[in-house]
């Protein structure tokens, strides 16, 4: 089957750099994307990984290798804004528009 | 102003009854997608839907159906045999070919009473 897996949750105060893994048991997407969402809220776009890599949008920063089935969300100089559920999600399998998404990480940022 | 638009936010349902939870999106897209999110818990795929009269199964489909007569929308059904549907519900769209960037709407929580 398809999995996304990332930790439940992560702490870190403002200012700080955090990194949110996100393991995958699946293969034949497109890309991996990172999703935010506050609470009660409905999910926002963060970014996107087509290639392996690097993607800088601003204070935040997203990775993807295929090869070790790996990516992260990496969020620099955090606010008390940040604090939130960060989810990764894939598409494109067999060449569908499924879209699924990870387990969901729980950012919870202290002054 | 484009959007993807859910209603109701809230809804409260009866055991044994069915219900239906309406999505409009007027951004044009293509794909359209439903997923429940329980409390604590990620985004689990109910239905989704690629174009027009077409729709497929998802992770979690038993107890729901999905239409899709217009582009425009995508409602969800939540039948009687769905054994705990109590959640929130998100509907979704996104053009296809596009960077999967997906839209979603408000929400609307259901609870069974």
């Amino acid at each position: 089957g398809q999995s996304l897996e990332q930790p439940s949750e992560v702490t870190a105060v403002e200012g700080a750099i955090v990194q949110i893994n996100c393991t995958y048991q699946t293969s034949g997407f497109y890309g991996l994307s990172w999703y935010q969402q506050h609470d009660g809220g409905a999910p926002t776009f963060l970014s996107y990984n087509g290639l392996d890599g690097l993607e800088e949008t601003g204070r935040f920063s997203s990775f993807l290798s295929r090869s070790d089935s790996y990516g992260y969300l990496l969020l620099q100089e955090l606010q008390m804004k940040d604090s939130a559920s960060y989810f990764c999600a894939v598409r494109g399998f067999s060449n569908t528009d499924k879209l699924i998404f990870g387990t969901g990480t729980r950012l919870q940022v202290f002054p | 102003d484009g959007g993807i638009t859910q209603s109701p936010k809230y809804l409260f349902r009866k055991e044994g009854q069915n219900v239906t939870l309406s999505c409009e999106q007027n951004l044009n897209h293509d794909a359209m997608y439903w997923y429940r999110q329980d409390p604590g818990q990620g985004l689990r795929l109910i239905y989704y839907s690629q174009i027009v009269n077409d729709f497929q199964k998802g992770d979690i489909a038993e107890g729901y159906s999905v239409s899709r007569e217009k582009k425009e929308s995508f409602p969800l059904t939540v039948t009687s045999a769905q054994k705990n549907p109590t959640a929130f519900y998100l509907c979704a769209s996104r053009r296809q070919g596009a960077v999967t960037e997906a839209f979603f709407g408000q929400g609307t929580r259901l609870t069974v009473v």
